[in-house]
């Protein structure tokens, strides 16, 4: 079975500085891979996927994601974070079984 | 991505009763899934909910703790049934249209708390 490890639990970053959230899954073969984001009191809303083909892929928020075969990672990328980006952020896999989630990283955006 | 409607949306229920948490999605669905995210905590599978036939259960969690219901192709309920403290958590619902290439959405989650 998949797993997936984000090693950061915590990250602030000032608001309009580069963003990169860690992710990381071992798997046999190529998994799907997403990412999720949790604002407080709420459910998860995806930000971006990957199956196939191009390896940088473009999410919404203005997320992006580089799928590195050779690392087995699946980082999260943004040039410049808003206030309204602080969430808790979830990394996930699926291969031969359902949706296996990261611990997640806490984002906080500081002023 | 479809809408996917759970009640309730929170409960505070007394230990030793159950509670039956509905999930309805606007549209039909090929696979439905019930995680727990216990507080401050990452999602972990209960079960994949199966369409006519008994729900897939993951290790940890069994069928009588957590019986599932699928009766069709939009809806699913999850009961947690003689409820501790220990089963306070956020109960989300999620749906997949197909099996390949296709990404998981979620429900906005039902809060629980057992006192």
């Amino acid at each position: 079975a998949q797993s997936v490890t984000q090693p950061d639990i915590h990250i602030t970053v000032s608001e309009g500085a580069s963003l990169e959230l860690r992710c990381n899954y071992s798997y046999g073969a190529t998994p799907y891979l997403f990412w999720y984001v949790q604002s407080p009191g709420q459910g998860l809303q995806l930000l971006l996927k990957y199956f196939s083909g191009d390896t940088l892929v473009q999410g919404i928020k203005g997320f992006e994601a580089e799928f590195k075969r050779s690392q087995s990672s699946f980082n999260l990328r943004k040039p410049s974070v808003h206030w309204s980006d602080a969430a808790e952020y979830f990394c996930a896999v699926e291969g031969n079984t359902p949706l296996v989630f990261g611990k997640g990283t806490r984002l906080s955006v500081i002023a | 991505s479809a809408v996917i409607s759970q009640k309730p949306s929170r409960d505070i229920c007394q230990r030793g009763t159950s509670l039956t948490i509905q999930c309805q999605v606007d549209s039909q669905v090929t696979m439905m899934f019930w995680y727990r995210q216990q507080p401050g905590q990452s999602l972990t599978l209960i079960a994949t909910a199966n369409q006519g036939s008994e729900a897939t259960y993951e290790s940890g969690f069994v069928i009588d703790k957590f019986p599932i219901s699928r009766p069709n192709l939009t809806f699913s309920t999850l009961t947690v049934s003689n409820m501790s403290p220990e089963d306070s958590s956020i109960y989300l619902c999620s749906a997949k249209r197909g099996k390949v290439d296709t990404e998981a959405f979620f429900g906005q989650g039902t809060r629980l708390t057992v006192v």
